[in-house]
């Protein structure tokens, strides 16, 4: 039951690196998701994906991509790494499409950027 | 948009009950979710609300009223484990469908 695989599990960038967390289900999916948390605000939505193909906003998209090529990947990309994207980043899914139901989350990457 | 409000910290002590609240402001409200988040680990699934009244799932409880915007969370016969934070989530009509958006949490301490 492996449920929502996220890797890395910690990184460090410096300002200007890109990368990509990697984020996989084995639950057959179609929703999915990648929140980050830092202190005091909560976990608040990057990007969203209802289904393989569609993707949308959340609250705090800007130096994020994100694509939806299957149902089980959803990878988010830091195009140009900035200090204000340290945080602990967490990809969670959800079996509804069209009303999200419970999230299954992954457990986390946490991220420094310098 | 949303607003989701929960008090920052509370302590209470082992045996006793204690009682979360949330309030939110939303447009598009399709249900009402409560998570429970063990420091350095992802949050779990703790209970939903959709409907107007009490959810009872063991020693914990979900309440919810619609029309005050309301909800609380109650756990009884509290147990050192219980320390967490717990995290309010509001379920909100997106233009693709719904999305989950979570208030900043409750840290909660047990002591003996």
């Amino acid at each position: 039951n492996a449920g929502v695989t996220q890797t890395p599990k910690f990184q460090v960038l410096k300002t200007g690196q890109s990368m990509t967390l990697q984020c996989a289900q084995d639950m057959n999916h179609e929703y999915m998701s990648w929140y980050r948390q830092d202190p005091g605000m909560g976990l608040r939505l990057i990007h969203y994906s209802v289904g393989a193909g569609i993707t949308d906003q959340g609250e705090v998209p800007n130096g994020y991509n994100v694509s939806r090529s299957t149902t089980e990947d959803f990878p988010l990309r830091l195009l140009s790494a900035a200090p204000s994207q340290t945080s602990v980043y967490f990809c969670a899914s959800s079996y509804s499409r069209v009303g999200v139901e419970k999230l299954f989350f992954g457990s986390g990457t946490q991220l420094s950027v310098l | 948009g949303q607003n989701i409000d929960q008090p920052t910290e509370m302590t209470a002590t082992e045996g006793a009950i204690v009682q979360i609240n949330c309030t939110y402001q939303t447009s598009g409200f399709n249900g009402l979710f409560w998570y429970q988040q063990h420091a350095g680990e992802a949050p779990t699934f703790l209970s939903y609300n959709v409907l107007d009244g009490l959810e009872e799932k063991g020693r914990f409880s979900s309440f919810l009223s619609r029309s005050k915007g309301y909800s609380y969370l109650l756990l009884k016969e509290l147990q050192m484990k219980d320390s967490a934070s717990y995290l309010c989530a509001v379920r909100d009509l997106g233009e693709y469908g719904n999305k989950l958006v979570f208030g900043a949490g409750t840290i909660l301490r047990v002591k003996s």
